[in-house]
């Protein structure tokens, strides 16, 4: 599998930016970069997902470098409700995820 | 809400008890997933099924593990002479097919053993 690298932990201040950084230099063609959060005592939630293209949903913005070995989560104006651990994961076929131990987002009042 | 549901949502049991657990997926999905977290690491593959077959088991899932799917909707997942290292949460997920589809997870069942 290939593996995905993060930062353990990070902070930012409510109402700000956070850019979630994330690097995948052994990344193959066909894995897509999936980002998933879990929020304390609750399963992993489902986040944004890409390919090559940056993505827009919702809940975040997925920027994907152009040679795809790295991406940044973003969320644009960070809430209390945002504190958790994301989880960077490249995911072929949609089997089994193998995730790291992510980054714990600490926001900041 | 019909997203994927699990149940029970604790169970404390004595080492040496078998226990099950019992997940309800998202009703459309045919693909079922188990994995396993412990305190401060990321969830851990146990196994899938697409629809009723089990399609590939992970190395964690000892002789004392089973997981069925019997007729490709519900899934148990059953630990027999529970021992101390099984004390974990335990997830499962749903999806369709495809890798731009996501996972969709319940909260888990967490288990301790006395």
């Amino acid at each position: 599998d290939a593996k995905t690298t993060q930062p353990n932990s990070m902070e930012s201040n409510e109402e700000e930016p956070v850019h979630l950084p994330c690097n995948h230099s052994t990344i193959s063609g066909t894995d897509y970069i999936h980002w998933y959060r879990q929020l304390p005592s609750q399963g992993p939630e489902y986040v944004i997902h890409g390919l090559t293209s940056n993505v827009n949903n919702r809940m975040a913005s997925l920027a994907i470098a152009e040679d795809r070995k790295s991406s940044t989560l973003i969320l644009h104006r960070a809430t209390l409700r945002d504190a958790a651990v994301y989880y960077c994961i490249l995911n072929f076929g949609n089997e089994k995820l193998t995730f790291g131990t992510g980054t714990r987002l600490t926001i900041i009042p | 809400d019909t997203g994927v549901s699990q149940n029970p949502r604790h169970k404390i049991t004595k080492r040496g008890q078998n226990v099950t657990f019992r997940c309800d997926p998202i009703s459309e999905h045919n693909r079922l997933y188990w994995y396993r977290q412990t305190l401060g690491q990321g969830p851990e593959f146990l196994t899938y099924f697409q629809n009723e077959a089990q399609l590939e088991k992970s190395r964690l899932l000892s002789d004392r593990f089973s997981a069925e799917r019997p007729k490709g909707s519900f899934s148990t997942l059953e630990i027999q002479r529970t021992e101390q290292g099984d004390s974990a949460m335990y997830l499962c997920a749903s999806s369709d097919p495809g890798g731009d589809q996501p996972q969709h997870f319940g909260d888990g069942t967490r288990l301790s053993i006395l």
